[in-house]
């Protein structure tokens, strides 16, 4: 279908507790990332892949952490939820880093921390 | 810093009125997005421009690099144009400054479109 799934789909955790959210994706793209959508902000990255075992941090990246151990997962990894990661979080895959070659979003996560 | 501004940050027309969105941003760009982004959340890709214009059903994008400026036009609006649309730029050099992955998103435009 649209190669990218993102699970789960809706997730309501306590403060304090880890969270991880899954990107799994079908098109063996080299480039996986995490964003997060706030209101008022534009769509903000967290971390990203460049192949297996190869991520970095984006510009919102304190708080969480990722995995990548197979092309096809990209983990997201809240340590310990606090309520300013309450958000919709997105996970893309790309051809290229440049997003020249087209690029996937996946449908989002919203988490709620509380 | 590059600043990507969206204009209007709300619309609300009637069907069939002809629609649109402006982004500008601050900084040199090698290109620029536009994406949808539908009630529900699927975000999806429309654009991608680094000169002139664009055109996809109704949908018609053109890009002015001088004057760092975009528009994204609907024409024949309907409902089911309803959405958000985003726009976001990549800088020359795909370096740093707008995210890692040197894009940087608009805050985008929440469109209305009633019968």
């Amino acid at each position: 279908d649209a190669g990218i799934t993102q699970s789960p789909r809706h997730k309501v955790t306590e403060t304090g507790t880890p969270v991880t959210l899954r990107c799994h994706q079908t098109e063996n793209h080299r480039y996986m990332y995490w964003y997060r959508q706030d209101p008022g902000h534009g769509l903000r990255l967290i971390h990203y892949s460049y192949g297996v075992k190869d991520t970095d941090k984006g510009e919102v990246s304190d708080g969480y952490s990722v995995s990548r151990s197979k092309t096809e997962d990209f983990l997201l990894t809240l340590e310990s939820a606090t309520s300013s990661q309450t958000s919709v979080y997105f996970c893309a895959i790309s051809e290229s880093g440049s997003w020249v070659k087209g690029y996937t979003f996946g449908s989002g996560t919203r988490l709620t921390v509380v | 810093k590059n600043e990507v501004e969206q204009s209007p940050q709300n619309l609300t027309a009637q069907e069939g009125e002809f629609i649109t969105i402006n982004c500008s941003y601050s900084v040199g760009i090698s290109a620029l997005h536009w994406l949808q982004q539908h009630p529900g959340g699927g975000i999806v890709s429309l654009f991608m421009l680094s000169s002139g214009k664009k055109k996809h059903g109704r949908l018609i994008a053109t890009i002015n690099i001088q004057e760092k400026h975009s528009s994204l036009h609907i024409t024949a609006s309907h409902p089911r144009d309803s959405a958000v649309y985003i726009c976001a730029v990549r800088l020359l050099g795909g370096g740093s400054g707008g995210g890692a992955d040197g894009l940087t998103f608009g805050k985008g435009t929440h469109l209305i479109i009633q019968p």
